[in-house]
């Protein structure tokens, strides 16, 4: 079945540095999104990439999606404590398939 | 407020009872999905539904579960003979049909089942 790996599992960051989360699926994605989930809270969508290759900004964040559709990354530049969470990417290879959520990134970030 | 409701927000259940969860999605989205999710993992997907038809549901939802959207709104939840291991965060979550795909979803604040 479809997997969804995310790297790295962890990662703790001095306020100010910048972070990167990858995605890796096991098979070609028709979709990817991206969510936060705070602790103790539910996921948050943040977006979606369709097209391959496509590159999206919100603010300090930018998302790529690869141009296989198989892989896909999320970077925060200059991280501030609030983007402390846990961040998931999710795709679906299309059609009526299943939504797998990845594996998830637990950013810290110190102060 | 509109978002996406769930009750009862914790159960406390012991071994080998039956317990139905409730999902009360965004009014005007015609998907809704389940999932399960435990400490330190991602949501792991159960099911989803599309208006009141179930279009797809996961080789891990055994037979002791079963979900339900009878008029294309509410959907429930049932657990039977629940055991331990079925302890978990339950997180529900609508969409809107768009360009076909999976879209935005939007989450409930989850229940939180305790198995005994």
């Amino acid at each position: 079945g479809q997997q969804v790996m995310q790297i790295p599992q962890y990662q703790h960051v001095q306020e100010g540095e910048d972070f990167t989360t990858y995605c890796n699926s096991s098979t070609t994605l028709s979709n990817i999104q991206w969510y936060k989930q705070r602790p103790g809270g539910h996921p948050v969508f943040l977006i979606q990439l369709v097209k391959s290759g496509e590159v999206k900004k919100q603010k300090r964040l930018t998302f790529q999606f690869g141009e296989a559709k198989k892989n896909s990354s999320l970077h925060i530049t200059a991280t501030q404590t609030t983007d402390v969470g846990t961040y998931f990417c999710a795709g679906s290879s299309g059609g009526y398939q299943k939504v797998t959520f990845g594996t998830g990134t637990k950013l810290q970030v110190i102060p | 407020d509109t978002g996406v409701s769930q009750n009862p927000r914790h159960k406390i259940t012991k071994r080998g009872q039956n317990v139905t969860f409730r999902c009360d999605p965004i009014s005007e989205h015609n998907r809704l999905y389940w999932y399960r999710q435990t400490l330190g993992q991602g949501p792991e997907f159960l099911t989803y539904f599309q208006n009141e038809a179930q279009l797809e549901k996961s080789r891990l939802l055994s037979d002791r579960f079963s979900a339900e959207r009878p008029k294309g709104s509410f959907s429930t939840l049932e657990i039977q003979r629940t055991e331990q291991g079925d302890s978990a965060m339950y997180l529900c979550a609508s969409s809107k049909i768009s360009g076909g795909y999976h879209n935005e979803q939007f989450f409930g604040p989850g229940t939180r089942l305790t198995v005994l």
